[in-house]
């Protein structure tokens, strides 16, 4: 059982350079999300999925774009690189919409923008 | 919406010694709260929760959180450290203000074990 995969683990663009950052999970779970982790900052939501075909953004959406067409797959997209989205991507899932799930984390992405 | 506050970015604690990591939320609504730990180039694991019922939760790894609600407050504990613990731990409350779960973090702790 694969869990969340993210790909690729690491990424270096440079500035005005767009990006798919793929996310996978195999345990059939309706709400998947997006995170940035920054140092001292914790991970803030960036955009978020309760099924496919539906998205909604988080704390932090400028400069993301995202998609559902399967319940499998969740991509975040980076239209324009900027040095400030340089940053550990992290994807995550959860079963239930209630607020009791807990998320299941992939290994993150981490990205340089030069 | 939810909020969480964790005191100390970093802790240090020898090996063997009690381990306390802190955690205040804030919510308007019962919350449901979570511990996450993170080791280093990997994703968040969920370490324990609370949703409702015993105020003292036990998790993974010989830690456990107590739920206080008159200090808005739950705090992660373990007895006896372990070098194995050293590693980054979340704190994360749910905001349900928009019906469905988006989780709140803290901007963590970093836990250092010494031998």
């Amino acid at each position: 059982n694969a869990g969340v995969t993210q790909t690729p683990k690491f990424q270096v663009l440079k500035t005005g350079q767009s990006m798919t950052l793929q996310c996978a999970q195999d345990m059939n779970h309706e709400y998947m999300s997006w995170y940035r982790q920054d140092p001292g900052m914790g991970l803030r939501l960036i955009h978020y999925s309760v099924g496919a075909g539906i998205t909604d953004q988080g704390e932090v959406p400028n400069g993301y774009n995202v998609s559902r067409s399967t319940t499998e797959d969740f991509p975040l997209r980076l239209l324009s690189a900027a040095p400030s989205q340089t940053s550990v991507y992290f994807c995550a899932s959860t079963m239930g919409l209630s607020g009791d799930s807990p998320l299941h984390f992939g290994n993150g992405t981490r990205l340089t923008v030069t | 919406a939810q909020s969480v506050t964790q005191l100390g970015s970093h802790v240090s604690v020898s090996e063997g010694a009690l381990v306390l990591l802190r955690c205040n939320y804030s919510s308007s609504v019962p919350p449901y709260l979570f511990w996450y730990v993170q080791y280093p180039n990997q994703g968040l694991q969920l370490l324990l929760k609370y949703t409702t019922g015993a105020t003292l939760v036990k998790g993974i790894n010989g830690f456990e959180a107590e739920f206080k609600k008159s200090e808005t407050s739950f705090h992660l504990t373990k007895p006896s450290a372990h070098m194995s613990d050293a590693a980054e731990y979340f704190c994360a409350v749910s905001d349900m203000g928009t019906g469905f779960q988006k989780l709140v973090f803290g901007t963590g702790t970093r836990l250092l074990v010494s031998p």
